[in-house]
């Protein structure tokens, strides 16, 4: 089945703590993003990668970091989470090196940064 | 800076009837336009799309009116089903930053039997 997958789904953590959620697609996808959704600012994209080692900004990018090692893995690390980071974060990947082909987003992971 | 609105955070409309959801940008280089659904605990699904250089797409009971000189944009479904409730978004690209996607706040539709 053609899935993009996050683990964890849930996370409550502390301040300071660094933490990795992980994002891994099986369509063998070009794309991949990270979005973050908060209420009454939907979503808001993070970092995006093109390819393999293509990474750039999204439009928050800051406190986060993202690597893109291998096609299907887009990890996403919070080296120093704070509470502001606490959100619902969506993974998502697509074919192509644009926006302009359908996305396929993960389930979700919601964190929350004590 | 809210480059894409949707100034309705919910919506309630009579099974069978028709729904319409609004979308407005202000970014005029925004040339690519997209609506995507979604469910409690789960992520957006894609639901249809529009490029600048149309004014109307269709797919089935879905319909999206783009128009540029108003930077509006509006999703219609007739007639509305209650699998049709859950949250929207509408989002754009521009041409020169097609790796980027700006979302708008989302609209919640409720169909009601």
């Amino acid at each position: 089945e053609a899935q993009v997958t996050q683990n964890p789904r849930y996370l409550i953590t502390v301040t300071g703590k660094k933490l990795t959620v992980t994002c891994s697609q099986n369509m063998n996808h070009e794309y991949m993003s990270w979005y973050r959704q908060d209420p009454g600012l939907g979503l808001r994209q993070i970092y995006y990668s093109m390819n393999v080692e293509v990474t750039d900004k999204g439009d928050v990018p800051e406190g986060y970091k993202v690597s893109r090692k291998e096609k299907r893995n887009f990890p996403l690390i919070l080296e120093s989470p704070s509470p502001n980071q606490t959100s619902l974060y969506f993974c998502a990947s697509s074919r192509g090196g644009t926006v302009y082909n359908e996305q396929f987003f993960g389930p979700g992971t919601r964190l929350t940064v004590l | 800076d809210q480059q894409v609105k949707q100034n309705s955070p919910s919506l309630s409309v009579q099974e069978g009837r028709i729904s319409i959801l609004n979308c407005d940008y202000t970014n005029s280089m925004f040339d690519y336009f997209l609506w995507y659904k979604k469910y409690p605990a789960e992520g957006p699904t894609f639901l249809i799309s529009i490029s600048s250089i149309k004014d109307k797409n269709e797919d089935g009971r879905f319909t999206v009116f783009l128009n540029k000189s108003a930077k509006h944009l509006s999703l219609h479904i007739v007639p509305s089903q209650p699998g049709d409730s859950a949250v929207y978004f509408c989002a754009a690209s521009a041409r020169q930053g097609a790796q980027k996607l700006v979302f708008g706040q989302g609209t919640r539709l409720t169909i009601n039997p």
